[in-house]
């Protein structure tokens, strides 16, 4: 399968400050990625899916302006927090779909500690 | 708007017994993972079920869809501490959309 990577894998940063988190598929050309949020002992939430050479689609309650997502080439994708607070702490995930049906592969994901 | 529910939420069971973790979701889909996360990892895709009636069998892991009642399974048989994770089950609405997931199980395996 398709390997992913992340980085930073963990990050700690001052209130007010931006912070980037890069996606890459290191074997496989991905059109989209997908970029999660995990807050502790919670679930996933999709926070949006980034499509290569065009506008990340945002879900619903997702502040595009805020969360800032760059899919320029086929491997990178990136997400840049902007000006973070200490509720944007959380676990940040990207996820890259396979070749297969079905497939979806999930990066290392990178935690974020805004102080 | 698609929501999944898995049950239990939490779990602690002893080895050697058998235990069911259930997925419920509310529209059609006939695309359901079921994925492993351990502390402060990312997610270990277990199983990909495409099919009204697929089961897969990995180990002590089983998975089943049934995509008329709207429900999957997870099926645990003689549990073993070394699968204390958290399990998720994820909806895919149509090919190649992105994830809907549940709130997760935790399940502890105690000696």
């Amino acid at each position: 399968g398709a390997v992913v990577s992340q980085h930073p894998s963990r990050v700690i940063c001052k209130s007010g400050t931006s912070v980037k988190i890069e996606c890459r598929s290191l074997d496989f050309q991905a059109t989209t990625m997908f970029w999660y949020r995990q807050f502790p002992k919670k679930s996933l939430m999709l926070m949006a899916t980034s499509n290569e050479g065009s506008k990340a689609t945002y879900e619903q309650g997702v502040e595009k302006d805020k969360f800032l997502i760059n899919h320029a080439s086929l491997t990178l994708s990136t997400l840049t927090v902007t000006s973070a607070h200490p509720e944007d702490s959380s676990f940040y995930i990207c996820s890259v779909g396979g070749r297969m049906v079905g497939e979806q592969f999930f990066g290392p994901g990178t935690r974020l500690t805004v102080l | 708007e698609l929501k999944v529910e898995q049950n239990p939420l939490f779990l602690s069971m002893q080895e050697g017994k058998n235990y069911t973790i259930y997925c419920n979701y509310s529209t059609t889909s006939d695309r359901l993972y079921w994925y492993r996360q351990d502390p402060g990892k990312s997610l270990e895709s277990l199983f990909v079920l495409l099919s009204n009636g697929a089961v897969k069998q990995e180990g002590r892991l089983m998975a089943s869809l049934d995509t008329k009642a709207r429900l999957s399974t997870l099926h645990i048989t003689a549990a073993v501490h070394d699968l204390s994770a958290t399990y998720f089950c994820a909806v895919e609405e149509t090919s190649g959309s992105r994830l809907t997931f549940g709130e997760g199980t935790q399940l502890t395996v105690n000696p």
